[in-house]
């Protein structure tokens, strides 16, 4: 069964970058899924970030677009974020997921709390 | 973007109840909707995909109904476990939105 576990730096300073990287196990990534990262501010809802494909496509959140890039490392079998110019509105548990079944998020990771701050 | 609205935004029941929450979406979305749960300090967890289809390994008592723009989730009879924040997200275009949850929680 395929697992994500994602990975990086819990503490970013404003204006800095945000790096996180969701490590896949159990399973090919090389698949005909796409992989997201999501993100959850504390207390508050949850709000797609972007997707990548195994080939590198990516699809990006229009109100984060400037300040994203998601890349994917076949060989590692994983796929990393990269958010800059980050501010306290940033703060947030961030996720990766599978997308699944009709482009749901059938698997997801654990989650990682980062928080900028300085 | 494609906005998603759930109500109620809260909701209290008790164990056995039936239960339903109302997701709607700003411009049709054909059967592109989906439903999670999420508990405390977890991630969100698939219950529903294409607006009906149950996940495997989801319990029977949720379901799903609805397409175009209303969307309803149901919990047939409330246990224990199920007190937990719902989510909605349509998967018809991107970028992909959620609603805003719904709490369910304990009467």
């Amino acid at each position: 069964q395929v697992q994500l576990q994602e990975s990086g730096p819990g503490l970013v300073k404003p204006s800095g970058t945000l790096s996180l990287t969701c490590a896949v196990s159990g399973g090919s990534f090389s698949s005909t899924n796409w992989w997201s990262w999501i993100r959850q501010p504390p207390g508050k809802g949850l709000e797609w970030i972007g997707e990548i494909y195994h080939s590198g496509s990516t699809n990006y959140n229009p109100s984060l677009k400037s300040r994203v890039t998601i890349s994917v490392d076949k060989s590692k079998n994983q796929f990393s974020l990269k958010l800059i110019s980050v501010t306290a509105a940033d703060t947030a548990v961030y996720y990766c997921a599978r997308t699944g079944y009709s482009h749901s998020f059938d698997i997801w990771g654990q989650g990682t709390m980062v928080t900028v701050s300085s | 973007d494609i906005q998603m609205t759930q109500s109620p935004s809260s909701l209290s029941a008790s164990v056995g109840d039936r239960v339903t929450i109302t997701c709607r979406a700003s411009q049709s979305i054909s059967s592109y909707l989906n439903w999670y749960q999420q508990k405390p300090g977890k991630a969100p967890k698939l219950l529903i995909y294409a607006a009906f289809s149950l996940q495997s390994g989801v319990p029977s008592r949720f379901s799903g109904s609805g397409s175009g723009t209303d969307f309803t989730l149901t919990i047939s009879s409330l246990q224990p476990e199920d007190f937990a924040t719902y989510y909605c997200q349509q998967s018809y275009s991107t970028p992909r939105t959620f609603g805003q949850g719904t709490k369910l929680e304990i009467k």
